[in-house]
């Protein structure tokens, strides 16, 4: 398994900023991936996040408002730009290897709170 | 439009008894099924998987089942501790041009009573 740490834990932003959560990751892995967890909802994913390439995103979510940067194979960020309460969620970052013999591996989560 | 459901939102079991917990699904082309566990402000942990073309797997006190023709799998545990108590997400994997996407569903919370 990887070993998965996320900066910060939880945040409280006010409407219109913009916050940059980090993931790190203790062995190099391919596919990083970013997830949503909104109130009484299931994990949705954001993205996939390759490195040496820019991420791609699922239906519903731009790079505009959720910025990804994949520098090297062991750390990620997402950005939630220009916030508004209805990103207050839980922003998980995962990783998994392309065998679906694998499983993906969680990040304990970024609480999000926006004013 | 839900492809992967956890109907039960929460589940209550005495120690020691079995604790089962229900997942449908719609998408035929899954290939692999997982089970997660999640506590609070902690992300979800692996548990248990199984692929489309078995039909039980087995680790210890868990033991995943799926019924490909009724489009469910379910998770046994037995017997059941208070150190369960937890979220329990059903995830599928669709694995299709080289893409490796899982699929949440919404979660059940069980609650083992000592």
């Amino acid at each position: 398994s990887a070993v998965i740490s996320q900066k910060p834990s939880r945040d409280i932003c006010q409407r219109g900023t913009s916050l940059t959560i980090q993931c790190q990751v203790d062995s190099q892995v391919t596919m990083m991936f970013w997830y949503r967890q909104q109130p009484g909802q299931s994990l949705t994913l954001i993205a996939t996040a390759n490195q040496g390439s820019e991420a791609t995103y699922e239906s519903g979510f731009v790079i505009d408002k959720f910025p990804i940067s994949r520098p090297n194979l062991t750390f990620s960020t997402l950005t939630v730009s220009n916030m508004s309460p209805e990103d207050s969620s839980i922003y998980l970052c995962s990783v998994g290897r392309m065998s679906i013999q694998e499983t993906q591996y969680f990040g304990p989560g970024t609480r999000l709170l926006v004013l | 439009d839900q492809q992967v459901k956890q109907n039960s939102p929460s589940l209550s079991v005495q120690e020691g008894r079995i604790s089962i917990l229900n997942c449908d699904y719609t998408n035929s082309m899954f290939d692999y099924f997982l089970w997660y566990k999640k506590y609070p402000a902690e992300g979800p942990t692996f548990l248990i998987s199984i692929s489309s073309i078995k039909d039980k797997n087995e680790d210890g006190r868990f033991t995943v089942f799926l019924n490909k023709s009724a489009k469910h799998l379910s998770l046994h545990i037995v017997p059941s501790q208070p150190g369960d108590s937890a979220v329990y997400f059903c995830a599928a994997v669709y694995s299709g041009a080289g893409s490796y996407q899982l699929t949440f569903g919404k979660g059940t919370k069980l609650s083992v009573i000592p």
